[in-house]
């Protein structure tokens, strides 16, 4: 069966720290791996990683992914107040686009 | 990003109505639409995979009767919950496919339903 496991479940900071979240993933057919940032509503789209060893950036937050390991990470540096949400890490399975997703991360972050 | 609008954002309705909520694509066609269910303190579970133009393939344990999916156009999916009952109440989302990428997802705000 497929799964996307995430850890930490969730994880409080204070502001200026970096955190990393983890996201591990077995899956069939496997195409790629997804972040979203979900905060009350919709979860917003962060990256998509397909190759290995190739990271992401965008801002503050970093992510990177190793296909040998079944694993991906999301860095979070210089944290804000405004990082608090709940970070949703999804596996894209075969070829349908269907998206499997870990149970994810609640972020709070403190002033 | 691609915007993904759901409408209404909350509904409250009476036990044994139904209850209708639509997806659209606002900027791009989206042949493949997704609907979502999500509990509290849960990640999402896929419910069932709306096509334009052909029937809904539903997930494993989702009655196809109870959630009816309609997917009429390139920009618009529809959600009805029919015979709604309290048990049903949960957040629902859906995404839309971004076409020629169908590796990536777009989201709606979710709707809130809470059966009464």
């Amino acid at each position: 069966e497929d799964k996307v496991v995430q850890s930490p479940l969730s994880l409080v900071v204070h502001e200026g720290d970096t955190v990393t979240l983890n996201c591990s993933y077995e899956v069939t057919n496997f195409r790629s791996l997804l972040w979203y940032k979900q905060e009350k509503k919709a979860p917003t789209f962060l990256f998509m990683l397909t190759s290995s060893g190739i990271e992401k950036k965008s801002g503050r937050l970093s992510s990177i992914l190793d296909k040998k390991e079944l694993f991906s990470i999301l860095n979070i540096t210089a944290t804000q107040t405004g990082d608090s949400a709940v970070y949703l890490c999804a596996s894209v399975s075969g070829n349908t686009g269907k998206l499997i997703f870990g149970q994810g991360t609640t972020l709070q972050v403190k002033p | 990003g691609a915007v993904v609008s759901q409408h209404p954002s909350r509904v409250i309705c009476k036990s044994g109505t139904s209850v209708k909520i639509e997806c659209r694509s606002l900027d791009f066609q989206a042949t493949t639409m997704f609907w979502y269910r999500q509990f509290p303190k849960k990640s999402l579970m896929l419910m069932a995979t709306s096509n334009e133009g052909s029937k809904a393939t539903y997930e494993q344990g989702v009655e196809k009767d109870k959630f009816l999916i309609n997917h009429a156009s390139l920009t618009l999916s529809t959600l009805t919950v029919t015979s709604a009952h309290p048990e049903d109440s949960s957040f629902y989302i859906c995404s839309a496919q971004w076409p020629g990428q169908r590796l990536i997802q777009y989201f709606g705000a979710g709707t809130r339903l809470s059966v009464l």
